[in-house]
C-alpha cells in the first residue's frame, strides 16, 4: 500500500453510539493531522501530532478524543456526537510540521443521526 | 485574526486560461500552498510558494507576492478534468497551516 489510508470510508452512527476512525501512512513521515471538512467552509485543524506526541488540540469537544500509538497510526475515537458533527474527516501526514506539503487520505465521510 | 480569500466559485471554458486569486492576512509568513481536490476526494498538493514570483509546473503556474499578502494559482490550455475545488493554504510564523474555504472551478465544454 502507498500513501494514506483511511478506514473506514463511510460511517453512519447514532448520538450514543462510540466508533472509531483509523488512519495509517505508508510514507515514513513524521507528524500526522486530523482535519474536519464541512460543505463550504475551511478546512479545521483539528489535532496534531508530532513524533507521536500531540501538539495541537484546536479547541476539539471532548466527544472527540485523538489516539496516536506511533508515527504510522492515528485514530479518531467518538461518542455521544451531534448532528451537527456530520462532515468529510481527513486524516493528513507530513514530513515535519514545518516547511513540507501535506498527504491527504481519502477521509471519512461522517453522518450522525 | 488570522484569514485566506478566495472567489467561492469560477467558470472558465475548456482550452482557456483562469486565474484563481487568494489574499491572506496572517501572523507570519512561512509558505504558502495550493491543493486540488475533486468532489468526494482527498486535497492533492499542487504547489509551494516561499519567495516572491511565479513558479512553473507544465499547465500549473503559482505566483507570490509577500508584500501584498497576495497569490495566485493559473491554470492553461484547461481541460475538463480540471474541475474541482482549489485551496489556498498558508503556514504562519508557528508553522500552522491556515486554510481557505476553496474555489470551486467548473469548465464548460
Amino acid at each position: 500500500e502507498t500513501g494514506v489510508t483511511q478506514t473506514p470510508r463511510h460511517l453512519v452512527m447514532g448520538m450514543t453510539n462510540k466508533k472509531s476512525l483509523k488512519c495509517e501512512q505508508h510514507l515514513g513521515h513524521n507528524a500526522m493531522y486530523w482535519y474536519k471538512q464541512s460543505a463550504k467552509k475551511p478546512l479545521e485543524l483539528m489535532f496534531v501530532y508530532n513524533f507521536k506526541e500531540q501538539t495541537e488540540n484546536n479547541s476539539v469537544p471532548s466527544r472527540f478524543s485523538p489516539e496516536c500509538p506511533n508515527s504510522s497510526h492515528l485514530f479518531l475515537h467518538l461518542h455521544t456526537l451531534q448532528p451537527e458533527d456530520s462532515a468529510l474527516y481527513l486524516c493528513a501526514s507530513r514530513r515535519g510540521v514545518e516547511f513540507s506539503e501535506q498527504y491527504f487520505g481519502p477521509g471519512t465521510r461522517l453522518t450522525v443521526t | 485574526g488570522q484569514n485566506i480569500d478566495q472567489p467561492t466559485e469560477m467558470t472558465a471554458t475548456e482550452g482557456a486560461i483562469v486565474q484563481i486569486n487568494c489574499t491572506y492576512q496572517t501572523s507570519g509568513f512561512n509558505g504558502l500552498f495550493w491543493y486540488q481536490q475533486h468532489a468526494g476526494e482527498a486535497p492533492t498538493f499542487l504547489s509551494y510558494n516561499v519567495l516572491d514570483g511565479l513558479e512553473e509546473k507544465g499547465r500549473f503556474s503559482s505566483f507570490l507576492s509577500r508584500s501584498k499578502g497576495y497569490s495566485y494559482l493559473l491554470l492553461k490550455e484547461l481541460q475538463m478534468k480540471d474541475s474541482a475545488s482549489y485551496l489556498c493554504a498558508v503556514t504562519n510564523s508557528n508553522y500552522q497551516l491556515i486554510w481557505g474555504a476553496g474555489t470551486k472551478l467548473i469548465i464548460k465544454p
